[in-house]
This record gives C-alpha cells, structure tokens and sequence, in this order.
C-alpha cells in the first residue's frame, strides 16, 4: 500500500494520560501536514512539516501537543494531559514539493477518545 | 482571516440527477482550491484541484470550477450515483504560507 498510513486508527485513554500517534507519508512526499476533525466540522489545520522541519503551527497546538518529524519520513503527534476536549479524529497528509500540483493526499485518521 | 463556507449542509436527491454543490471563500488571495470526499469515520479522498490561474478542473462526472475574483467554487456531479452518498469538503490554500482552511462539507445522500 503507497497511500499515507496512521496508527493506531482508534485510541480510547482515560483523562490526564498521554498518547502518541504516528503518520507514514507517501514515499517521497516532503510536505506532512496534521488536522484535527470534530464531528460534523471540517479538518482544522494544526501544523505542518517541509522535510524534517516544522514550519507553521497552528494557534491550535496548545503547549500540551508537540509534533516531530525527526528524519524527514515518519511523523509522530503527541497530546500530553488528555482532556474530554482533545476528543477528535486526528488526520495527516502529505504533498510533494513541484509535485502536481501540491495536491494533499491524507491517511485514514487515529480517532481519539478521551474518557 | 480566511473563512470557507460550504452550502448547502445537507442534500438528498434521487438517483441520476446533476447537482452542484457551492464553496465560497473570503480571501481571493489563494494559492489553490481542492474538493475532497469523506465517507463516515474515514479519511479524506482528493477529487479535484485547482490551481490559482485556473478556472476549472474535471475528472469523470466531476466539474470543478473557481471564480476568485466572486470567492466561489463550484463542484457539478453529473448522473449522481447511491456510490456518491458522502460529504464533499472544500478546502483553500492561502498564498502566504501551507496552512489550508477547510469548509464544514455538504452531506450529500443520493436516494436509490
């Protein structure tokens, strides 16, 4: 499969733990994007990576989310202190750089459920 | 700051009809505009995208079309199928970074 990857695609944590998700773009992709999706809105942008640099951030992504793309490759989101309201499907993209023409594809999504 | 608004919510028509679905935007300023397909509790799939100096895009049954000076977007399907039973989200790149503003999608049911 040649698509962008997520896992895990469901994880239910009580309040106040931690959890990581991890995103495989498209091979070669450079560009890796994260959103976060509530039900019945649309993704909401939370940061976004050209390689392995992080070069926007979304007023979003409070102090308790931190994003890495160490190597260029993989990404992973992690939400520290859980809360009710951190509920939501968490959706990563990737485009490629002079690609044609920039066009985002996205992986299924990690649903998150905070308890 | 850019807003995308997606009309109509909601639309259920019979099977076989041409239906448009509208998407408008509030800074002309765009780098490009993508229609995308979710179907319920899964990803986004890509339809269609526009760049700026374009005036529209089609793929199949698919219409894409961008007015930028009006802030409009338009996506036709032709001979709707139950298969397109989903939600269409318009999405708009700025010109002054990555960062991509979603519409809350139209929920389209296509009655067999």
């Amino acid at each position: 499969d040649t698509g962008v990857s997520q896992n895990p695609r469901h994880k239910i944590t009580k309040r106040g733990q931690n959890v990581t998700f991890r995103c495989d773009p498209i091979s070669e992709h450079n560009r890796l994007y994260w959103y976060r999706q509530t039900l019945g809105q649309g993704p909401e942008f939370l940061t976004y990576f050209q390689n392995e640099a992080q070069l926007e951030k979304s007023r979003l992504l409070s102090d308790r989310f931190s994003a890495e793309r160490p190597k260029g490759s993989f990404s992973t989101l992690e939400i520290q202190r859980t809360e009710q309201g951190d509920s939501a499907m968490y959706l990563c993209a990737s485009s490629l750089v002079g690609g044609p023409p920039n066009e985002q594809f996205f992986g299924p999504g990690t649903r998150l459920t905070v308890l | 700051k850019q807003e995308v608004t997606q009309i109509p919510a909601a639309l259920s028509v019979p099977e076989g009809e041409n239906l448009v679905l509208n998407c408008s935007f509030t800074d002309s300023a765009i780098y490009n505009l993508q229609w995308f397909r979710q179907d319920p509790g899964k990803g986004l799939t890509s339809l269609l995208l526009i760049q700026s100096s374009q005036r529209e895009q089609t793929s199949g049954r698919l219409n894409a079309s961008l007015d930028k000076s009006s802030g409009r977007s338009t996506l036709y399907i032709a001979a709707s199928q139950p298969g397109d039973s989903a939600t269409y989200l318009c999405a708009v790149r700025g010109t002054g970074g990555f960062k991509t503003i979603f519409g809350a999608g139209t929920r389209l049911f296509v009655k067999a």
